[in-house]
């Protein structure tokens, strides 16, 4: 079975940190993504990456960034943490193929911004 | 751009069949997929339609009409443990396997 583990499930920072939230992978997937989830918006992409040190904006990528140095772990910063960026964050990866493939989520990371 | 509607709540009881709609409106369009989420847990992959018609997977399956925009899911001999949130998500007409999800449906399902 596919893993993707998450650093933290609960997290709690301070406005104006810079935080880090990461995430591994044990499958050899090409692509992974990051998302937040709010009540009321479902799932919505920031960034994705279909290779290491390549990355795409999603749609909401304002106020954070990523770094993708290996193929296993997706990293999430926030630049300078605003109150606004509280949620949930869930990283999926899949692999990159023609065909369809279900990306695999991890279990998230619950994140306060105080 | 890309948005998907699906209701925001639906109940039903043991046993029931329940259907859990979306619509969507895409640029570009490479797939429909479902998938579960219970509180607190990872969301899960359930199915994926690329072309017009259902796909059965146990008591799950799911239908998509390319012509309409519209897919559901349909589940049945509901049980307790189906209580979760369902999102429909679209893949574009991208190389890249990225999906845009639908805001979910709470499904309840009761004694």
């Amino acid at each position: 079975d596919v893993k993707v583990t998450q650093s933290s499930r609960y997290l709690v920072k301070r406005t104006g940190e810079k935080v880090f939230l990461e995430c591994v992978q044990d499958m050899d997937h090409e692509n992974m993504f990051w998302y937040r989830q709010d009540p009321g918006l479902g799932l919505r992409l920031i960034y994705f990456s279909y290779d290491v040190k390549m990355k795409e904006k999603g749609d909401i990528p304002e106020g954070y960034s990523v770094s993708r140095e290996k193929k296993e772990r997706f990293s999430l910063i926030l630049e300078s943490a605003s109150t606004n960026q509280t949620s949930m964050y869930l990283c999926a990866s899949s692999l990159q193929t023609r065909g369809n493939q279900p990306q695999h989520f991890g279990d998230g990371t619950r994140l306060s911004i105080l | 751009g890309q948005s998907l509607e699906q209701p925001s709540e639906v109940t039903a009881v043991e046993g029931a069949i329940v259907q859990i709609n979306c619509t969507y409106q895409t640029s570009g369009f490479y797939g429909l997929s479902w998938y579960q989420q219970h509180d607190g847990g990872a969301p899960t992959f359930l199915s994926y339609n690329a072309l017009d018609g259902l796909e059965e997977t146990g008591r799950f399956s799911s239908f998509l009409s390319r012509s309409d925009s519209y897919g559901y899911l349909l589940l049945q001999e509901l049980q307790m443990k189906d209580s979760a949130s369902y999102f429909c998500a679209v893949r574009g007409n991208t190389g890249f396997q990225k999906l845009v999800f639908g805001t979910g449906t709470r499904l309840l399902v009761s004694p």
